[in-house]
């Protein structure tokens, strides 16, 4: 069964480093999304992306955030300066048009030091 | 803006027992809900869905849900736990069909089975 999947798993950096996690959307769908859930915390939206656009994004979802479709399989999720906070596991989830299912990656786990 | 509260962030029930997870919601649109399971260290599943149609819905593992519009829940259960059960479970609210349609989670809640 086709399934979303992300790397790394586990990213360790410094505050103010730039990281990109990356994700591999199951590859009919075409509506992606990032999802972050900070430790004992609830899961928040972050952003969704179609057609090559941002379709929607939260207020956490700064200008220190950018995502990317760089070809036809990854989809990408910047930080340009990483801070304290930014500590959390980051879900990709992707679903197809007019369905209603997001299926979930396993996660990249986030730690800034 | 819509909103799901989780009313108890652990639960506790004995293997063989009913399983109730609970879950409220706030929408000014018909709803379309969602119970994800999350399994330590791993990424969220989905257990089961309500869209439209038949308000109680079946899904994975032998758990079910029942929309109820005049209560605003959708309650999560299960008629008897088992020791794989115990996993976070987050139930969702989303309303766009066509078009993004973000999820909102509750906090989730921790259900732990005793032996």
């Amino acid at each position: 069964e086709p399934e979303v999947t992300q790397t790394p798993s586990h990213q360790v950096t410094q505050m103010g480093q730039e990281v990109i996690l990356r994700c591999v959307p199951i590859s009919n769908h075409l509506y992606f999304y990032w999802y972050r859930q900070i430790l004992g915390q609830k899961v928040e939206f972050l952003v969704s992306f179609y057609n090559n656009e941002i379709s929607e994004k939260s207020e956490i979802f700064d200008d220190q955030f950018s995502v990317e479709r760089p070809d036809g399989s990854n989809f990408t999720l910047k930080i340009r300066s990483t801070k304290l906070e930014d500590s959390a596991m980051y879900f990709c989830a992707s679903k197809q048009v007019l369905k209603e299912t997001q299926y979930f990656g396993p996660g990249t786990r986030l730690l800034v030091l | 803006a819509q909103s799901v509260t989780q009313l108890g962030s652990h639960v506790s029930v004995s293997e063989g027992a009913l399983v109730l997870l609970r879950c409220n919601y706030s929408s000014s649109v018909p709803p379309y809900l969602f119970w994800y399971v999350q399994y330590p260290n791993q990424g969220l599943q989905l257990l089961l869905k309500y869209t439209t149609g038949a308000t109680l819905v079946k899904g994975i593992n032998g758990f079910e849900a029942e929309f109820k519009k005049s209560e605003t829940s959708f309650h999560l259960t299960k008629p008897s736990a088992h020791m794989s059960d115990a996993a976070e479970y987050f139930c969702a609210v989303s309303d766009l069909v066509q078009g993004a349609q973000k999820l909102v989670f509750g906090q989730g809640t921790r259900l732990t089975i005793n032996p």
